[in-house]
């Protein structure tokens, strides 16, 4: 099914640990983002990138790194995983230049003990 | 930067219409949306309104974009109990610039 396929869906991670967040689409979409959720806190952009090679921080990088090596894959990696990054992490992806939105993966609920 | 603010509970009864407000505040913004969510899903786009527009229908839903102002807004017209969810409003000003979201608002529905 064409779409924003997120894995894991579900990680806990200890303390100090590294992990990457996998993101994939098969629409040709030239751009990809990565949001956290948090109750109260709505959606905030962690990473984004309009194309392959090209990627830029949205208002909360700390702790994360990127990066866009092909057009369908836009992993996120956590350096030094902290209770603080327990979140749900959103991968979302368009083209670039059209008013259509975003399509959103289904999610990776992530717990840092 | 750019900021999108939304109440963030609403309640309403089955069958009557539900309006879920949103104002921002990038005078520039080009492209709006409302997004759903379902619990323990991702968003799904509901809806969206160029800003040259002032109003779009699409079966139960209804959004007026009032841009001297700065606020839009989201009827559902006979709210079922599977409109419950959260509710986001989304800004844009260009295609290759991220989307700007509201904290969302989530309404219930009464049966």
């Amino acid at each position: 099914n064409a779409g924003v396929t997120q894995t894991p869906k579900f990680q806990v991670l200890k303390t100090g640990q590294s992990m990457t967040l996998q993101c994939a689409q098969d629409m040709n979409h030239e751009y990809m983002s990565w949001y956290r959720q948090d109750p109260g806190m709505g959606l905030r952009l962690i990473h984004y990138s309009v194309g392959a090679g090209i990627t830029d921080q949205g208002e909360v990088p700390n702790g994360y790194n990127v990066s866009r090596s092909t057009t369908e894959d836009f992993p996120l990696r956590l350096l030094s995983a902290a209770p603080s990054q327990t979140s749900v992490y959103f991968c979302a992806s368009s083209y670039p230049g059209q008013g259509y939105g975003y399509t959103f993966g289904s999610g990776t609920r992530l717990t840092v003990v | 930067g750019e900021d999108v603010e939304q109440s963030l509970f609403l309640s309403v009864r089955e069958g009557d219409s539900s309006v879920i407000n949103c104002t921002y505040t990038d005078s520039s913004s080009t492209y709006l949306y409302w997004y759903k969510q379902e619990p323990g899903a991702g968003l799904q786009l509901l809806t969206y309104i160029f800003s040259n527009m002032d109003m779009k229908q699409d079966q139960r839903l209804t959004v007026l974009l009032n841009k001297k102002d700065k606020h839009l807004s989201l009827r559902i017209a006979d709210t079922q109990t599977g409109d419950s969810a959260i509710y986001f409003c989304a800004e844009r000003n260009s295609g290759n610039t991220p989307l700007v979201f509201g904290k969302g608002t989530r309404l219930s529905v009464i049966a």
